[in-house]
């Protein structure tokens, strides 16, 4: 197994492009989400899923776009890059709800600087 | 909302110390997990513990709900346990909103 993948591992946008960060897992988790780290912090939750078809915001959903079509893939599109949202994006994914089981599978990470 | 407090902020030992972390939490939780984010940024899980003691190795976790903290403690510290530690709370109604805190960065020597 891959586990989970997220592409790419950098990336450089400028103000108000738009780009799609690539998360995809192999292990047939129903759970998925993605979280942003800023430095010095915990991570916060932007949105995630329970199901293909099925999703909800987070914490901080803001400038963030998700969909769930499939079982494995959970892609995340900032519609127009701000500066704000420099940081580094990690998608996760579990076979049970994560908040109650200590089950979550985290990708490596996507590093984005918004110029 | 709640607050996590993680001590401390930074750590420094020497392979083969022990350690003893702390997060407090402000208010009452449904849930508390601690992780470690490697030197590289790799996550990982470490225990889900809302209440009690559970242990895996060298590391143990102790959860007192009733007094709002829980700790995680490190034995025989290697250099492989370097990087950052996180707990992370979830109260009620608060819809999978994992709290998390500031975590607390360790580096062990050799």
């Amino acid at each position: 197994n891959a586990g989970v993948t997220q592409t790419p591992k950098f990336q450089v946008l400028k103000t108000g492009q738009s780009m799609t960060l690539q998360c995809a897992q192999d292990m047939n988790h129903e759970y998925m989400s993605w979280y942003r780290q800023d430095p010095g912090m915990g991570l916060r939750l932007i949105h995630y899923s329970v199901g293909a078809g099925i999703t909800d915001q987070g914490e901080v959903p803001n400038g963030y776009n998700v969909s769930r079509s499939t079982t494995e893939d959970f892609p995340l599109r900032l519609l127009s890059a701000a500066p704000s949202q420099t940081s580094v994006y990690f998608c996760a994914s579990s076979p049970r709800d994560w908040v109650y089981y200590n089950e979550q599978f985290f990708g490596p990470g996507t590093r984005l600087t918004v110029l | 909302g709640i607050q996590v407090e993680q001590s401390p902020p930074d750590l420094i030992l020497q392979e083969g110390a022990n350690s003893t972390l702390r997060c407090n939490f402000s208010d009452s939780v449904n849930n508390l997990q601690w992780f470690h984010q490697n030197p590289w940024g790799q996550l990982i899980n470490l225990f889900y513990i809302p209440s009690g003691t559970k242990q895996n190795g060298r590391l143990s976790a102790t959860t007192v709900a009733t007094e709002r903290y829980s700790l995680l403690y490190i034995s025989s510290s290697q250099t492989t346990d370097s990087g950052v530690y996180f707990c992370a709370v979830e109260t009620a109604g608060n819809n999978r909103k994992l709290i998390w805190g500031l975590g607390t960065s360790l580096a062990v020597n050799p």
